[in-house]
């Protein structure tokens, strides 16, 4: 089994503020995924990176794979209360291993 | 369109009864995954199935638990008997066919054993 590793566990920053989370592993993956839960749902995928050094941006969100593919970040620009949630990172595969998560608060 | 749809929503039960918690997926997936939620351990999962065909079950704790997909449109993870240390948030997933590797997830049965 493949780990994730997330840091930081938690993140308690005021609104405007910009912040970034780590998914870190000792292996290679083919893929990271990464997703997002607000309280009392399930995740929702925000988005898949695939090849080493690659950038995706979803509005706010700035996403990264580590060149060697065996880390991705997440960086949030001017976070709003509206990204407040778990921010999850998972591998690829059917078992779609999954990091712990970071839970990101972001106050008014 | 509806999501995965699972109930209960919520489920307050007692230490040696009978637990089924239900699921049904997105109509078109082809892979339905059963996963547990708590603080200590984090999202894991219990078993999956492609094609209504339980592929890999080694996530599931012990022989208490079980799961079966009778047909292509509903699931069931059943617990029994059911002890306090298996309270937690229990999620359904489910994806679709081909090389897109995203889950959709249901929103959750919380289940509480007293």
């Amino acid at each position: 089994t493949q780990l994730l590793e997330q840091s930081p566990q938690f993140l308690s920053i005021q609104e405007g503020e910009n912040l970034t989370v780590y998914c870190n592993s000792s292996s290679v993956f083919s893929s990271l995924q990464w997703y997002r839960q607000e309280p009392g749902e399930g995740p929702v995928l925000l988005v898949t990176v695939v090849t080493g050094g690659e950038v995706k941006k979803l509005k706010r969100l700035t996403f990264q794979f580590g060149d060697a593919r065996k880390d991705s970040s997440l960086h949030i620009t001017a976070a709003q209360p509206g990204d407040t949630g778990l921010y999850l990172c998972a591998g690829p595969g059917s078992k779609h291993q999954f990091g712990a998560g970071t839970q990101v608060v972001v106050t008014p | 369109d509806a999501g995965v749809i699972q109930s209960p929503r919520h489920e307050v039960t007692e230490m040696g009864q009978e637990v089924t918690l239900r699921c049904k997926p997105i109509s078109g997936h082809d892979y339905l995954f059963w996963y547990r939620q708590t603080m200590m351990r984090g999202l894991e999962l219990l078993i999956y199935f492609n094609n209504n065909v339980p592929i890999d079950d080694s996530g599931m704790p012990e022989d208490r638990f079980s799961a079966k997909m009778p047909n292509a449109s509903f699931s069931t993870l059943k617990i029994q008997p059911s002890e306090p240390r298996d309270s937690a948030v229990y999620f359904c997933a489910s994806r679709p066919p081909g090389g897109r590797r995203e889950q959709f997830f249901g929103p959750g049965t919380r289940l509480t054993v007293l």
